[in-house]
């Protein structure tokens, strides 16, 4: 059975510090890995996508990267922001023919202080 | 070209009573998962439905849920008979096909609370 763990649960910075939210999975069988963002009392924002056969992909300030040997991942956030203050997922996709959910690790809530 | 439509956004039932989740997918997408985040918690896969055909419903709990995807409208997840426990943010999210290639899309959730 496929765990995602997230490390740390919360993590508060002050603005301008780069900062690294860390992913591992149990099961190296995935076919991609997903971050997304969680707003409070909102929905889910896709950031960034990262197929299995790829090692990073970067978006703006954010880079994330994939070690599926290892079973991790890591989103890097560059000179953060207080808008960047939100929770943060991982959510892995096994290697599956049919069906392909999603499974969530519990999230890192960040606070970036102005 | 709307996003995926979930509605009601809040949602408040008392103990017994029955609640009902809607779930527009994208336009084009056939393919509708749900997901449910208990409070302080992850999101958890429930179920995954095709037009009118359950797919995979491995992670809905064994009473009172029950989910549909007609051929015509929305999606929905059904709760009977809610308790407290039931109190949570349950997405939907939507995709062109079950396919790993092909991206989830998330709706912004219906926050059931029960009282």
């Amino acid at each position: 059975k496929q765990e995602v763990t997230q490390i740390p649960a919360a993590l508060s910075v002050p603005e301008g510090e780069n900062l690294v939210l860390n992913c591992s999975f149990t099961d190296s069988a995935i076919y991609n890995l997903q971050w997304f963002r969680q707003d409070p009392g909102k929905g889910l924002t896709s950031l960034l996508l990262i197929q299995s056969s790829q090692r990073e992909q970067t978006s703006g300030r954010l880079n994330a990267s994939l070690d599926k040997s290892s079973g991790r991942s890591t989103l890097y956030i560059a000179a953060s922001q207080p808008g960047d203050s939100a929770t943060y997922l991982c959510a892995v996709r096994l290697e599956e023919t049919s069906g392909s959910r999603l499974t969530f690790g519990e999230g890192t809530q960040l606070t970036v202080n102005p | 070209n709307a996003g995926v439509m979930q509605n009601p956004r809040h949602l408040v039932r008392r103990r017994g009573q029955e609640a009902r989740l809607r779930c527009s997918p994208m336009k084009g997408h056939s393919h509708v998962y749900w997901y449910r985040q208990l409070p302080e918690e992850g999101l958890k896969f429930m179920v995954y439905l095709q037009k009118e055909n359950i797919i995979d419903e491995s992670g809905m709990p064994k009473e009172r849920f029950s989910a549909e995807f007609p051929k015509e409208g929305p999606s929905i997840l059904r709760i009977q008979q809610v308790v407290r426990g039931d109190s949570a943010a349950y997405f939907c999210a939507s995709s062109h096909s079950g396919a790993p290639t092909y991206e989830q899309y998330f709706g912004p959730g219906t926050r059931l609370t029960v009282t």
